[in-house]
């Protein structure tokens, strides 16, 4: 696609749900991130996806959070038993290559979760 | 970079002057550093990039900034503020120089008034 896809744009949930977070990114890129952006806080970094390595997970804050990317595209950010402290924003970005700075990151527009 | 601080997390200028948002950073190696802009209800947007090419990068928009590892800052400017501008601007440094793991500073509110 023209730019990473984020779905739902917007998600309200009961605590105690798990959610599902889906992330399209541009086509042909290989890095796919996945950050949190809570309220008042700046972007905390998830986890990486490169190629067909294994991911860095060395930022999901609590064994709730789990994450994949299917045939090196879609990814599905999960979080279950969900707590009000994952209320945030949850942005998804791509890169052409991981670590290859020049190449820039494209990020998507977010989903905003909501726990109640 | 290792860490990236935004020095204000509130800037308020009036249409027409110039825009000056601090960022400081910290790194053992040559950083590559970024600026980014995130309008309200909107995704964050590349200004401009700085990867150890030119030390004065121009970015989108009239925007630039420059590099200076004496003083370890890469400050945002703009001759000239527009309306338009008034959104939330992030300064990101490169975590671990090469696996893609971006340090986000907190953040600066740019506020534009007519």
């Amino acid at each position: 696609g023209a730019g990473v896809s984020q779905s739902p744009s917007n998600k309200v949930t009961e605590k105690g749900k798990d959610v599902e977070l889906r992330c399209d990114p541009i086509s042909g890129h290989t890095a796919l991130y996945w950050y949190r952006q809570s309220l008042g806080q700046g972007l905390e970094f998830l986890i990486y996806f490169q190629g067909n390595s294994a991911p860095d997970k060395s930022g999901l804050p609590s064994d709730r959070f789990s994450a994949e990317r299917t045939g090196g595209s879609v990814s599905t950010l999960t979080i279950q038993r969900t707590q009000q402290e994952d209320s945030a924003v949850y942005l998804c970005a791509s890169s052409l290559k991981g670590g290859a700075f020049n190449y820039g990151y494209t990020f998507g527009s977010g989903t905003r979760l909501t726990v109640v | 970079a290792q860490s990236v601080t935004q020095l204000d997390s509130h800037v308020s200028v009036s249409e027409g002057t110039p825009v000056l948002l601090r960022c400081n950073y910290s790194s053992s190696y040559s950083p590559s550093l970024f600026w980014y802009v995130q309008h309200p209800n909107k995704g964050l947007q590349l200004l401009l990039k700085y990867t150890s090419a030119a030390t004065l990068v121009k970015g989108i928009n009239g925007f630039e900034a420059e590099f200076k590892k004496s003083e370890t800052s890469f400050h945002l400017t703009k001759p000239s503020a527009h309306m338009s501008d008034a959104a939330e601007y992030f300064c990101v440094g490169d975590g671990s120089g090469n696996t893609g793991k971006l340090i986000f500073g907190q953040g600066t509110t740019l506020q534009v008034k007519p």
